[in-house]
């Protein structure tokens, strides 16, 4: 059973860091695209960050683009979000979502965590 | 960017009855060397993560009861429900994963009549 449980949520300051951690289990963690998505409170949805398979490939929405960094370890099947000067804009509820295989390409996001709530407040 | 725009932003559709939600973005998600439109719908009840539907536009997820299904193609989609289930009340996002960022819809919030 495909499972994803987000961690490292909190209370945070605006200017501060925040990192966030997905662990992942139930798939061969090496093989799939990882993404972070968000939702604020009472809003959409809205894509954050793509990791590739192998970590050698990134991509960010333009509202996070020089501020956050994804990444992963494949000796801990775990993802993760590095998050820095935070703005009061980025609370929200900050999902990870299992991607596509490599062999597949671009593909929607078939597994969801629960979410870790981040609060930027001061 | 690829913006999405769902309509309408709301739906109140009586029990039994049918179900529709369109998606048009602002550039075609079709890739012409294998047909295939990438988009996808979610579903997403109170207080739960999003739940993949629907991919390819038209394909149901392993699991997703029949009366859900997905069509078009380029940049206009619609996501229907042949018979309204008090289950299905929800909000639905169509997104794009033809190219980053993976853009959603707005969403559309599915009520009973």
């Amino acid at each position: 059973e495909v499972q994803l449980v987000e961690s490292g949520g909190g209370v945070v300051e605006p200017g501060g860091s925040l990192r966030l951690s997905c662990a992942a289990s139930g798939f061969t963690f090496d093989d799939y695209t990882m993404h972070w998505v968000r939702q604020a409170p009472g809003k959409g949805l809205e894509w954050v960050s793509l990791i590739s398979w192998d970590g050698g490939s990134t991509y960010y929405a333009d509202s996070v683009k020089g501020r956050f960094t994804i990444s992963r370890d494949s000796s801990k099947n775990s993802l993760y979000l590095q998050m820095n000067s935070l703005r009061t804009e980025d609370t929200a509820l900050y999902y990870c979502a299992k991607g596509g295989h490599y062999a597949s390409g671009s593909s929607p996001s078939d597994y969801w965590g629960q979410g870790t709530l981040v609060t930027v407040s001061s | 960017d690829i913006v999405m725009t769902q309509s309408p932003d709301s739906l109140a559709v009586s029990l039994g009855e049918r179900a529709t939600i369109n998606c048009k973005s602002s550039q075609s998600v079709l890739y012409s060397s294998n047909n295939k439109n990438y988009l996808g719908w979610y579903q997403q009840k109170p207080g739960q993560p999003p739940k993949l539907l629907i991919y390819w536009a038209s394909t149901r997820e392993s699991g997703v009861p029949d009366r859900f299904s997905g069509s078009g193609s380029g940049s206009d989609f619609a996501l229907s429900i042949s018979s309204l289930q008090a289950e299905d009340v929800a909000v639905y996002y169509c997104q794009q994963y033809y190219t980053t960022p993976y853009t959603f819809g707005q969403g559309t919030k599915l009520e009973i009549k």
